[in-house]
């Protein structure tokens, strides 16, 4: 299973909007509705954003939005502010209960 | 409140071998999914290994036959066995709980990887 591609950055003016692509194949991203985001800080514990495709868990700011068109995947931040700056890994459901990561995309906050 | 505290890191000569073992707790352990994710220093993410909550195990292939997951529900635990470590195996490990499970098969929302330990550092080197 080959990791998922994210450019490896993205960024923007606080307040802008910005959004950080996830491809994969149909094996994959185009298979399932099972796409996740994550944030991770430096030095920090990844923290899940989005689940399956657009749902975000509770305590997520309404900023964060995820969606799905074929085999890419696409996390959009809105109104970007300062703390939004981190890495940001999508994940996949593979098939056969497997897991698969994207390379991650450095979200820099101008 | 969730904790997941993973322990047994460390460092290891080429082709020795580690268990790590991942403490739960803030949560009925026996009724989630758990999984194993590293992430080599400055590097991405890479998901492992996941286990069921009845012990049915899943793989990735990079790893597949070297490592084995396991848990005992009765101690809220998650272990990984690493045997045969190379190099590109130094990474810290993190224990992640996955989804809740109503039953054998039934657990949702799919791929909810939602509380993470802070890592153990394993570390392969002569």
């Amino acid at each position: 299973q080959s990791a998922l591609t994210q450019p490896p950055s993205a960024s923007g003016s606080p307040g802008q909007s910005v959004t950080i692509s996830c491809t994969g194949t149909n094996s994959d991203v185009g298979g399932y509705n099972y796409v996740s985001w994550y944030q991770q800080h430096p030095g920090r514990a990844p923290k899940l954003m989005i689940y399956e495709v657009t749902k975000r868990p509770s305590g997520v700011p309404d900023r964060f939005s995820g969606s799905k068109s074929g085999d890419t995947a696409s996390l959009t931040v809105s109104g970007l502010q300062a703390e939004d700056e981190a890495d940001y890994y999508c994940k996949s459901y593979g098939g056969s209960n497997t897991w698969v990561f994207g390379g991650g995309t450095k979200l820099t906050v101008l | 409140e969730v904790q997941l505290v993973e322990s047994g890191g460390g460092l290891v000569h080429p082709g020795g071998s580690l268990r790590l073992s991942c403490a739960a707790s803030g949560f009925t352990f026996g009724n989630h999914d758990m999984h194993w994710v590293r992430q080599v220093p400055g590097k991405g993410l890479e998901w492992l290994s996941g286990i069921g909550m009845v012990g049915d195990s899943y793989y990735a292939a990079s790893i597949m036959g070297r490592f084995t997951i396991s848990r005992e529900n009765g101690k809220s635990s998650l272990f990984l066995q690493m045997n045969d470590l190379r190099a590109g195996d130094t990474a810290v490990y993190y224990c992640v709980r996955g989804s809740y499970c109503r039953s054998y098969g039934n657990c949702y929302p799919v791929g909810y990887f939602d509380s993470w330990g802070q890592g153990t550092l394993v570390t392969v080197s002569s």
